[in-house]
């Protein structure tokens, strides 16, 4: 029974291709989140739903843009890849912002 | 398999009080990093610390303190004179290097509720 489920686990792709992400959360909750894990496996908040609102939205390219088409999806579009967007990304869902994020398993980007 | 766990889901404690939060973590590997996040109401995670395996001296930040013991497997974080605004989830989290998904891994999370 997974909870924040994200899809793919693993994407090898080509510089300058457009590729979707998909998060799906079977919680209920009404908050998504994506991050970002850099080199050094810090995390770094990327953006910030709530009930299909953008709430945050850190400074990242433009080519990145979240799509939420309902409260349990939050789907992460990269257009026109970069090797500098290789990294693994974490949605998450939580019920609020103050209440307890729960994690999907990470997906990693490489482009090539 | 390498696991976090933090086995207080929740912890509330009066202001001024001092509070730790467990975390034990199991890995295969002798080189990994050890993680402390807090997720305030705002929503989003603030780092707290990163601590290599190799380094098992017991750090201290301001009212914030981290015991590292390798022998139990153990990242124990420490808030002294806790203030409402400490109030958080805080999560541990495990970088094994010999995760060839080269993903960090958390554990569920601790609440903690600082009452006035």
């Amino acid at each position: 029974d997974t909870a924040v489920s994200q899809t793919p686990k693993y994407l090898v792709t080509q510089m300058g291709n457009d590729k979707s992400i998909k998060c799906e959360q079977n919680l209920g909750h009404d908050t998504m989140y994506w991050y970002k894990q850099d080199s050094k496996k810090f995390l770094k908040i990327m953006f910030s739903y709530n009930n299909k609102e953008l709430i945050i939205n850190e400074t990242v390219p433009n080519r990145f843009s979240p799509k939420s088409p309902d409260k349990a999806h939050l789907n992460l579009h990269i257009n026109s890849l970069e090797l500098g967007d290789s990294a693994v990304y974490f949605c998450a869902s939580s019920q609020d912002r103050a209440a307890a994020a729960f994690f999907g398993q990470g997906t990693r980007l490489t482009v090539v | 398999a390498q696991k976090v766990t933090q086995a207080q889901t929740e912890i509330s404690v009066v202001e001024k009080e001092d509070v730790t939060l467990d975390c034990v973590y199991e890995t295969r590997d002798t080189t990994y990093y050890l993680f402390w996040y807090k997720q305030p109401p705002s929503g989003e995670l603030v780092f707290l610390i990163r601590r290599n395996s190799f380094d098992e001296q017991n750090e201290i930040s301001g009212r914030y303190s981290w015991n590292f013991q390798k022998s139990t497997s153990s990242f124990n974080f420490t808030i002294t004179a806790s203030q409402v605004v400490d109030s958080a989830v805080y999560f541990c989290a495990l970088d094994d290097w010999a995760d060839r998904d080269d993903k960090i891994i958390f554990g569920k999370g601790t609440r903690l509720h600082i009452l006035p």
